[in-house]
């Protein structure tokens, strides 16, 4: 049982140039989420989806997509990076227990470095 | 507005003594949770407590409490008998209508609080 995985850990792109963060977890989760972290901000969410074939945008959607073709994985494109999109981003699933409390997984994280 | 506030950008506190990170909070949702996380320098985040707006009592995990005063909005931390190892940036952070799977995933942040412990 891995949980939630992240690729790559460290990225450094060009400005204009795209790419596509992994994430995936083995836990049967519908829920997933995207956040990213900047300096003296706290984690802010992008996408989130509350199962396959379904997805919504955050708080801080603009330059990015997301799809969700399969409970396991919900990868994150950046279409055209810019400076602003340096940041390290989280990828994040969730349940909710029998008890209607949430556990949210966080992965590892990804390092991305825009020039 | 800030859905989340931690005033507290950095806190000091002495190995085995207690220590108080504030976290209030807005909104108008009547079922909501509150969730306090830590990130070691390593960069994970790590889940330690939670609390829903229903829950009568305060929330426990071994040295972690949560000091849940609803009326006021807040949702103190307080770490007993603080350890070297807990030296780390904590974030306090809520989900609105936890009656909704809808909004499962969705947490809203504060700025976070950077504890660190000294021998």
């Amino acid at each position: 049982n891995a949980g939630v995985t992240q690729t790559p850990k460290f990225q450094v792109l060009k400005t204009g140039q795209s790419m596509t963060l992994q994430c995936a977890q083995d836990m049967n989760h519908e829920y997933m989420s995207w956040y990213r972290q900047d300096p003296g901000m706290g984690l802010r969410l992008i996408h989130y989806s509350v199962g396959a074939g379904i997805t919504d945008q955050g708080e801080v959607p603009n330059g990015y997509n997301v799809s969700r073709s399969t409970t396991e994985d919900f990868p994150l494109r950046l279409l055209s990076a810019a400076p602003s999109q340096t940041s390290v981003y989280f990828c994040a699933s969730s349940e909710l227990s029998a008890a209607s409390t949430e556990t949210q997984y966080f992965g590892p994280g990804t390092r991305l470095l825009v020039l | 507005a800030q859905k989340i506030t931690q005033t507290q950008p950095g806190m000091f506190v002495q190995e085995k003594e207690a220590v108080t990170l504030d976290c209030t909070y807005d909104t108008s949702d009547p079922s909501y949770g509150l969730f306090w996380y830590k990130q070691p320098s390593s960069g994970e985040m790590i889940f330690l407590i939670y609390q829903g707006s229903y829950d009568q009592q305060n929330a426990t995990e071994g040295r972690y409490s949560l000091n849940f005063q609803k009326a006021r909005k807040s949702a103190n931390l307080v770490i007993s008998a603080s350890q070297l190892g807990d030296s780390a940036m904590y974030f306090c952070a809520m989900r609105e209508g936890m009656n909704r799977g809808s909004t499962l995933g969705r947490l809203y942040f504060g700025r976070g609080t950077q504890l660190t412990v000294w021998p």
